[in-house]
């Protein structure tokens, strides 16, 4: 398995614009993260699905960040509008039930 | 979920054993301790986990307390690619699948 899999690995873009990251989990692990690494805060978990169903999304910082998982295969991070702030590393993990998680290589989100 | 409590930063020799304490004096019974490591730039790796005995894999050996208000991960040989940042975490497993990441020990091996 090739392990999770996250796009683009670097992602630089202007204030104002829409970014969207993606996900792509291990095969038949029903859990998938969002998290979001700064040297300020350190890494916050924003969304988690099972099942493709959002269960706890009381990390997303604002009404701009937005997350789907249409299917168990895959899974989006938008931001509309990005701003300087949203700049960082989001990762994405995935997991079976009551498992370890396994981490993606990260997306660094750049915002001028 | 727990709080954890870990030093910021420790060094070790290259070769030599590194012990790396975790304090969590309010984990509840149902709460296991997860280890994960963040090398430069990666995505975090999970070391290993145990509810109360102690637990071995290849990785590193984890430590207990009877008590289980504290633990210690050990890396028996370190290497430099032992230089990481270590995070400690207590979990409940069955319920809140989240996994939340406290500020960890950064981990520097001395060649």
């Amino acid at each position: 398995d090739a392990g999770v899999i996250q796009s683009p690995r670097h992602e630089v873009t202007e204030m104002g614009q829409e970014v969207t990251l993606r996900c792509k989990p291990i095969s038949g692990h029903d859990y998938l993260f969002w998290y979001r690494q700064t040297m300020m805060r350190g890494l916050e978990l924003l969304i988690y699905f099972n099942n493709n169903v959002p269960i706890d999304d009381s990390g997303m910082p604002e009404d701009r960040f937005s997350a789907k998982m249409p299917n168990a295969s895959f899974s989006t991070l938008k931001i509309q509008p990005s701003e300087p702030r949203d700049s960082a590393v989001y990762f994405c993990a995935s997991s079976p039930p009551g498992r370890k998680l396994f981490f993606g290589s990260g997306t660094q989100l750049s915002v001028l | 979920d727990a709080k954890t409590t870990q030093p910021p930063s420790m060094d070790c020799a290259e070769g030599r054993a590194a012990n790396l304490p975790c304090n969590h004096s309010t984990i509840s019974g149902n709460e296991y301790v997860y280890w994960y490591r963040q090398i430069h730039s990666q995505g975090p790796q999970y070391i290993i986990h145990g509810l109360k005995n102690n637990e071995t894999n290849e990785m590193a050996s984890l430590i207990i307390t009877e008590d289980r208000k504290s633990s210690t991960l050990i890396l028996p040989h370190a290497t430099l690619r032992d230089t990481a940042v270590y995070y400690c975490i207590v979990r409940v497993i069955g319920g809140n699948e989240k996994l939340t990441f406290g500020t960890g020990t950064r981990l520097t091996i001395i060649p």
